[in-house]
């Protein structure tokens, strides 16, 4: 119950194209979902978060869109280019508790 | 601003030497702390996280252990490295019970 699923494990996608990464969770007690952003041989920074009382959120070209009733969410990059290349993990979390992180998602966009 | 650092940033050592890795905090007071390892290519581990000078909770049994000496300090240790050991190690923190983890840069730790 406290698993998030990530897929897919790697994408490939042309410059300006949409990147989708798609994550599901069981627990309905998770109230706070972000996206981390890892380049090669950084720490993941904070991209994009959501809460479960909005269904989508929208930073730049990066939209989180959540649907509670399938308890999925998804990370959509809009115009991806290649800057955007990194591995995308989603998360959750709960009150009190630690933060549980999907698998990964390497990301490439070529130009 | 707040600022996290690791180090070394890289290391490579022996199979059966002792380890430790250092992780600082400035600019904050009282954060939760985390270890977190990532084998290549794959997603994040957490091996351990602290609410306080000298609490530690362990999330898996290994070959590890951790210490926080002070409030802002957080080290990662080992007696005898194993080849398994091997990989890239990330700090991170968090205000208190927050849901917001800020990363270190890491230290990738080669065990030969």
């Amino acid at each position: 119950q406290q698993q998030v699923k990530q897929s897919p494990q790697s994408l490939i996608v042309q410059k300006g194209g949409i990147s989708i990464i798609n994550c599901a969770y069981e627990n309905t007690a998770f109230d706070y979902f972000p996206w981390y952003q890892q380049f090669p041989g950084k720490g993941p920074a904070l991209l994009i978060a959501i809460r479960p009382d909005v269904s989508e959120k929208k930073e730049g070209r990066f939209t989180i869109s959540f649907n509670k009733s399938a308890k999925q969410f998804s990370l959509h990059i809009m115009d991806s280019q290649p800057g955007d290349s990194a591995t995308y993990f989603c998360a959750a979390w709960k009150n009190t508790d630690k933060l549980i992180f999907g698998t990964g998602t390497r990301l490439q966009v070529f130009p | 601003s707040q600022t996290i650092h690791q180090w070394p940033a890289t290391l490579v050592q022996p199979v059966g030497s002792p380890l430790s890795l250092e992780c600082t905090v400035e600019g904050t007071s009282n954060p939760n702390l985390y270890w977190y390892r990532q084998a290549a290519g794959r997603g994040l581990q957490l091996l351990f996280y602290s609410v306080g000078i000298g609490q530690i909770s362990s999330e898996v049994p290994q070959n590890l252990s951790a210490s926080r000496p002070q409030d802002r300090q957080f080290i990662l240790s080992s007696k005898k490295l194993l080849l398994s050991d091997s990989g890239f190690y990330l700090c991170a923190w968090s205000r208190g019970t927050q849901e917001t983890q800020y990363f270190g840069p890491g230290t990738r730790l080669l065990v030969l």
